[in-house]
């Protein structure tokens, strides 16, 4: 995994609006993207993943896009709300046992 | 359905005492089982991983080291802990080449 550094990139949205968080990955060989949400004092929650075959993938509020020309993954959340407000991760592998996680994203939603 | 567990929640140790955190995954066979840390503000780093029992790949030399004694069981340990040993420990399980499922984490604090 990646460590970084103490200053997460912040994304601050209105209850409402559609929040768009991007993630640039690094190995062109990865075949499998995850994203996931961590909460304060919590385990990172699954939220949904995506595999190279396929370049947008929905669940309930939630889209993921993949681009892989430009090696790059974004998580678009609809009508985002209040309990939404977390740190997002993007995570790739290629095949092995092992996860590389990207930067974390914090998310903040104002009522 | 699987659940993973991690115990204890959180704990506060001496520099210098030992240290076991536990892990164990219910509901599923042969998981693959994975430690990370979590300094604040940080993103996930691989402390070690598991693919079957006595099975250990150590991702960063440090202080710590890793046992499963049995399939769905991972422990964490450490003989002397440092300062810097302290942080959000996080197992995590997964399919092979799939996703990882985070138990709630211990929060470590060493003093």
């Amino acid at each position: 995994g990646e460590s970084v550094g103490l200053h997460l990139p912040t994304l601050s949205v209105q209850e409402g609006d559609n929040s768009i968080i991007n993630c640039a990955y690094s190995n062109s060989a990865s075949d499998y993207f995850i994203w996931y949400k961590q909460e304060s004092g919590k385990g990172p929650q699954f939220i949904i993943d995506i595999r190279s075959n396929m370049d947008k993938r929905q669940g309930q509020r939630v889209t993921v896009l993949l681009n892989k020309t430009v090696k790059h993954l974004s998580l678009q959340i609809a009508a985002t709300q209040p309990g939404d407000s977390a740190v997002y991760f993007c995570a790739e592998n290629e095949g092995y046992s092992t996860l590389t996680f990207g930067k974390g994203t914090m998310l903040l939603v104002s009522p | 359905s699987q659940t993973i567990h991690q115990w204890p929640a959180t704990l506060v140790q001496p520099v210098g005492s030992p240290l076991s955190l536990e892990c164990t995954v219910e509901g599923t066979s042969n998981p693959n089982l994975y430690w990370y840390r979590q300094a604040a503000g940080r993103g996930l780093q691989l402390l070690f991983y598991s693919v079957g029992i006595g099975q250990i790949s150590s991702e960063v030399p440090q202080n710590l080291s890793a046992s499963r004694p049995q399939d769905r069981q991972f422990i964490l340990s450490s003989k002397k802990l440092l300062l810097s040993d302290s942080g959000f420990y996080l197992c995590a399980w997964s399919v092979p080449t799939d996703t990882q499922y985070f138990g709630p984490g211990t929060r470590l604090t060493v003093l």
